[in-house]
């Protein structure tokens, strides 16, 4: 069975510092990883996924985030937060094949000016 | 506009009634999802659906139901409605399965009196 964990329910930044959300995984078989962004009253937006190719995942709005198979992890990155990036943030896995994929409990971001 | 439609956005209802939930999923994508979205539980898998069979049951309770129907829309069926089951209520598709990822609608909030 796949499980997520997110470590920090909350994550405040200034504009402009690093963004580093943590996600842990487990697995019984080779993941597909996710992360999803969740702005206020909307649904969850797909930001990048990690597929089994490039370790190294490149998303949109200047995120990426690194798979690392002897660490279980999945971290989401940005070098630059701005303040439009202020949201809840979902790691998810799933098996693949026609498994379902687990989210997550979210972090939820905020940027300060 | 995601691609992915659902109705209505808001629903309020009495405790005991009967509602349905309704998900249009992105053209050309054969898998639909039912999640439950709430703050003690977070993002809850109810259900899954692949080209009209389902797939993949999650916590979904007895006096829950979906189908998918011959033109890909889905339904979710809630009845005998607790106050605990307000929540929102996310629809998502996909291409195939959960490996490609998910495209997310803007959710059904449910709101049981």
């Amino acid at each position: 069975a796949q499980s997520v964990t997110q470590l920090g329910s909350h994550v405040s930044v200034s504009e402009g510092a690093l963004v580093l959300l943590r996600c842990n995984y487990s697995s019984s078989v080779p993941p597909y990883l996710f992360w999803y962004v969740q702005y206020p009253n909307q649904g969850l937006q797909l930001l990048l996924k990690y597929t089994s190719a490039a370790t190294l995942v490149k998303g949109i709005n200047g995120f990426e985030a690194e798979f690392k198979k002897s660490e279980t992890s999945f971290h989401l990155t940005k070098p630059s937060a701005h303040m439009s990036d202020a949201a809840e943030y979902f790691c998810a896995v799933t098996a693949a094949s026609y498994d379902k994929v687990i989210f997550g409990p979210g972090t939820s971001l905020s940027v300060i000016p | 506009d995601s691609g992915v439609t659902q109705t209505p956005k808001h629903l309020i209802t009495a405790t005991g009634q009967r509602v349905t939930l309704r998900c249009s999923p992105r053209s050309g994508d054969l898998s639909v999802y039912w999640y439950q979205q709430s703050l003690d539980q977070g993002l809850q898998f109810l259900i899954q659906y692949y080209n009209g069979e389902e797939r993949a049951k999650g916590n979904i309770l007895e006096r829950f139901s979906a189908q998918q129907f011959p033109d890909l829309h889905s339904e979710l069926n809630l009845s005998s409605l607790e106050l605990g089951d307000s929540a929102l209520y996310f629809c998502a598709s996909s291409p195939r399965q959960g490996a490609d990822g998910y495209t997310f609608g803007s959710g059904t909030r449910l709101t049981v009196v």
